[in-house]
C-alpha cells in the first residue's frame, strides 16, 4: 500500500486559467476528502465521496469548483477561472468508514500558485 | 466553529515534556490528533472515541474529556522529530473540523 498519492505537487497558473488536480485514494478506501489550507490555518473541509457519490459539499466550495470521483477510485478537483485567492495547498484524504473508526490518511497535497 | 487549541506555540528543549489542549464549544463525538511538518501533509497519531479514553503511541499520549469537550496531548521526553504543528479534529456529520493549531519546535 503506497498511500494517498496527489499530482501534481506544484502548480503555477495565470489567473482565470483552469486547473485540475487528481488524487489517488488508498485501494479499498470508500470514503475520499478534498480539504484545502492556507498558510498557518489548519485544513478546511470541501467536499467528500462515498464511493461515486458525492455526499456534501462545503459552503466554501463556490461554482467555479468541481469534483468527481466517477469510478469510485481517484478523484478529481478543478478549478475554473482561478483568482488570487485560490491560491492554497489543496489536500486529499482517503478512509475506509468502517463502525465507529473513520481514521483519514492524508496524501502529500498539491500547492496551488495563482498569479 | 472549530476547536480551539492552546497554546499557539511551544518550544523545547530535546527531553521537556509538554501538553497541548484541544477545547470545544460543540459537543465532541471523538478526538483525532494529527501532526504536520512544513510542506508536508498531517500525519495520523490517534484517534479517541469515548469519553475518558486515553491512548499512547510512544512517547505521545492523549486523554478525552467528553463532558468538558476537551482533549490534551502530551509529549514525554521530547525528540527533535516531535516538531511540527499538532492539530486535533473533531468529526462532524462525518467531516473533520480541525483545530486552531499548535506549533511545536523542540532543540537540541
Amino acid at each position: 500500500d503506497t498511500g494517498v498519492s496527489q499530482d501534481p505537487r506544484h502548480k503555477i497558473t495565470k489567473r482565470g486559467q483552469n486547473v485540475t488536480f487528481r488524487c489517488d485514494p488508498i485501494s479499498e478506501h470508500n470514503r475520499l476528502y478534498w480539504y484545502r489550507q492556507t498558510l498557518g490555518q489548519g485544513p478546511e473541509f470541501l467536499t467528500y465521496f462515498q464511493n461515486e457519490a458525492q455526499l456534501e459539499k462545503s459552503r466554501l466550495l463556490s461554482d467555479r469548483f468541481s469534483a468527481e470521483r466517477p469510478k469510485g477510485s481517484f478523484s478529481t478537483l478543478e478549478i475554473q477561472r482561478t483568482e488570487q485567492g485560490d491560491s492554497a495547498m489543496y489536500l486529499c484524504a482517503s478512509s475506509l468508514a468502517a463502525g465507529p473508526t473513520d481514521t483519514q490518511y492524508f496524501g502529500p497535497g498539491t500547492r496551488l500558485t495563482v498569479l | 466553529q472549530q476547536p480551539v487549541q492552546s497554546p499557539q506555540a511551544v518550544i523545547l528543549r530535546e527531553g521537556e515534556d509538554a501538553v497541548i489542549n484541544c477545547s470545544s464549544s460543540k459537543a465532541l463525538y471523538s478526538v483525532h490528533w494529527y501532526r504536520q511538518k512544513h510542506g508536508e501533509a498531517p500525519v495520523f497519531l490517534m484517534i479517541l472515541l469515548k469519553g475518558g479514553e486515553q491512548k499512547g503511541h510512544e512517547k505521545i499520549s492523549a486523554s478525552f474529556n467528553e463532558k468538558k469537550q476537551q482533549s490534551s496531548l502530551y509529549l514525554t521526553a521530547s525528540q527533535l522529530s516531535y516538531s511540527g504543528t499538532y492539530f486535533c479534529g473533531t468529526e462532524r456529520e462525518d467531516k473533520l473540523i480541525f483545530g486552531t493549531g499548535t506549533r511545536l519546535q523542540v532543540f537540541p
